[in-house]
């Protein structure tokens, strides 16, 4: 069946440092994928989504790139702040399928 | 505009109580998921409703879950008997369609702790 694995946290940076978050995925059709945070004391919400393959979404310094060739949509930042200190996760649709999230600690 | 609301936000039961949680989406969103969130794990999706119609319901627990959209605006989840195993934080969403792409806003979940 469809599902979502990302790379085990928690991952400690030191703030300016670049930062990926491995995610990989299996599924039969052809899924939206999502990336969503969810900050200290908040609730889930997404931060940025590409809907097909070689699609690039970008938010708030993020990038992710839809890789059909090898089921891949890694979460990126070249230079992380302090306030990205958040749990990532990483998700497909058609069935909705969350990855189990991974925790980033950002040091200043 | 206003979020998703959750109510109540957190719960504490004795196992084989029932419990309810109540939920009210965007406005003008017709598709409204509920989640289950157990520690240290991503959201797992329980039912997907279409309005006031259930679009997949396929990991709901039927033997203790249940709920309803009945006016296909605000929702209800509710559990019946509780098992420990329910501990979990869970979350509501909301989107403006049920299309793969559409992006889910999510309400600030209600936590149950079943001791």
């Amino acid at each position: 069946g469809d599902s979502v694995t990302q790379m085990e946290g928690p991952v400690t940076l030191s703030e300016e440092a670049f930062l990926t978050i491995n995610c990989t995925y299996t599924a039969t059709g052809y899924p939206s994928l999502f990336w969503y945070v969810q900050y200290p004391g908040e609730g889930l919400q997404l931060l940025l989504k590409a809907t097909k393959a070689d699609d690039k979404g970008s938010n708030k310094g993020f990038e992710a790139t839809y890789r059909k060739e090898t089921t891949s949509f890694h979460l990126e930042k070249g230079s992380v702040q302090v306030s990205d200190s958040a749990v990532y996760f990483c998700a497909l649709s058609d069935k909705i399928i969350f990855g189990k999230g991974t925790r980033l600690h950002i040091l200043p | 505009e206003a979020g998703v609301a959750q109510s109540p936000r957190y719960k504490i039961i004795e196992k084989r109580q029932s419990v309810a949680f109540w939920c009210n989406p965007i406005s003008g969103h017709a598709t409204l998921y509920w989640y289950q969130q157990i520690l240290g794990q991503g959201p797992k999706l329980l039912i997907q409703f279409q309005n006031n119609g259930v679009v997949d319901d396929s990991q709901l627990p039927k033997d203790r879950f249940s709920a309803e959209r009945l006016k296909g605006v605000d929702s209800t989840l509710k559990i019946q008997p509780a098992k420990l195993e329910d501990s979990a934080v869970y979350l509501c969403a909301s989107s403006l369609r049920p299309d793969a792409q559409e992006t889910q806003y999510f309400g600030p979940g209600t936590r149950l702790l079943v001791l």
